[in-house]
Formats: C-alpha cells, structure tokens, sequence
C-alpha cells in the first residue's frame, strides 16, 4: 500500500529549529516528486518546498533560505528542515507525493 | 510568482444542484492546474489534474474545464459528502501556488 506518514511536529519558540520526517511506503521517495504544502485555517492551503531530480529543489519565496528539503535513500524518508522559524510557520504540514498521495500531517506550533 | 484567484470564497447550494468554481490565473499555465477536495480535520484530495483528468476513483459528477487562463471546476449534482473546501493549484512554474479556496456549503 502506498503511504507517506509524517512526524516531527511540536511547538517551539520564535527562531528555533524543528525537523520534520516523511516516511514512504509502497513506492520509492527517490523516484517521485515529493513536496511540503502546509495548511493554516485562515490563510488555506501553501505550497512550501518540492525535491526532484536527486536532490534538486525548489521553495516559496517564505521560506527559502530558513528551510531545506532532503531524502535519505536507506530509509525511504524525506526531511524538511526548519529553521529562523517565525510564528507564521504555525500550520499543519504534509508530505505529498506528486499531487496525488498526501500523509496525515504533522501540526507544527510556533509560539513564545 | 503565478497568482491563483478562486471565487466564489463561499458558494451556498443545495444538495442535488450543480455547483460551478473558478480558477484564474496571473499568467499561462498551459493546463498545469489541479483541483483539491479538503474537509475538515481531512488531508486535500486530488480531483482533477491536467485542468480536465479526473484522478483515480473520482466520481464522474466532477469535472474540469479550461478556457485560457480560466478553469473551471464543475460538479453536478451535489451529493452530502460533497461539501467541503475546494482549491486550484498551479503546477507550471516555479513556486507552485494554490489559489485561496471556495468553500461549498448547505444552501
């Protein structure tokens, strides 16, 4: 069965840090496009982050240069990395499979 | 960046009607555009891909259609579960965007 299951989330203050795991199953995260698209009540749905092609990426204007996506092949697993994170960064975030497979996601809180 | 106006923001229908939503687009996406489902508490759904591709499992009362830089999502005849938030999304160029959303609700 083909499945992407997210992990990572938490709150944390202005300006730390936070890692977010995808983890695939049934297909290979290597051979897809894999994206991060967040989702906040008010604002809706954002795309964040997409990697393609090995390890080339893409990123909203936002979160360039704060957030960095990576896969790790030995554990069919992407990462999103997060950091300089703002109180807007607040949402539930997804891993998505091309446009198609989407996990549950995982809430991501930023709050003093 | 590729800006995505969705409207209406809210759409009030009754169950059994059709139910029309636009999409335009800032620029040419030559059909790159799908269509999503969201309820609440729920992961989006994929609907339409392409701008007219129903996606695997969808029923046939969705539909998408495009006219330039104007799609249009259509769904038939309103079933309960039908009822939730829909958003547009461009996959053309580079940062993908989604428009704001139009949610269906009971008339």
């Amino acid at each position: 069965e083909v499945q992407l299951v997210e992990s990572g989330g938490a709150l944390v203050q202005p300006g730390g840090s936070l890692r977010l795991s995808c983890a695939a199953s049934g297909f290979t995260v290597y051979d897809n496009y894999m994206s991060w698209v967040r989702h906040t009540p008010g604002k809706g749905l954002e795309w964040v982050s997409l990697i393609y092609n090995g390890d080339s990426a893409h990123y909203t204007d936002s979160v360039r240069g704060r957030f960095s996506v990576s896969r790790d092949t030995s554990k069919n697993t992407m990462y999103l990395q997060m950091s300089a994170l703002r109180v807007e960064d607040t949402a539930i975030y997804y891993c998505v499979r091309d446009l198609n497979v989407w996990g549950q996601g995982t809430l991501v809180t930023v709050s003093s | 960046e590729i800006v995505m106006t969705q409207s209406p923001a809210t759409l009030s229908v009754s169950p059994g009607e059709r139910a029309t939503l636009s999409c335009r687009a800032s620029q040419s996406l030559s059909s790159n555009l799908a269509w999503f489902q969201q309820k609440p508490g729920q992961a989006p759904r994929l609907l339409i891909y392409d701008a007219s591709a129903r996606a695997t499992g969808i029923p046939a009362r969705f539909s998408g259609s495009e006219s330039g830089t104007e799609f249009t999502l259509t769904i038939s005849s309103l079933q309960s579960e039908d009822f939730a938030i829909y958003y547009c999304q461009q996959y053309n160029n580079w940062p993908r965007t989604f428009g704001q959303g139009t949610k269906v609700e009971i008339k």
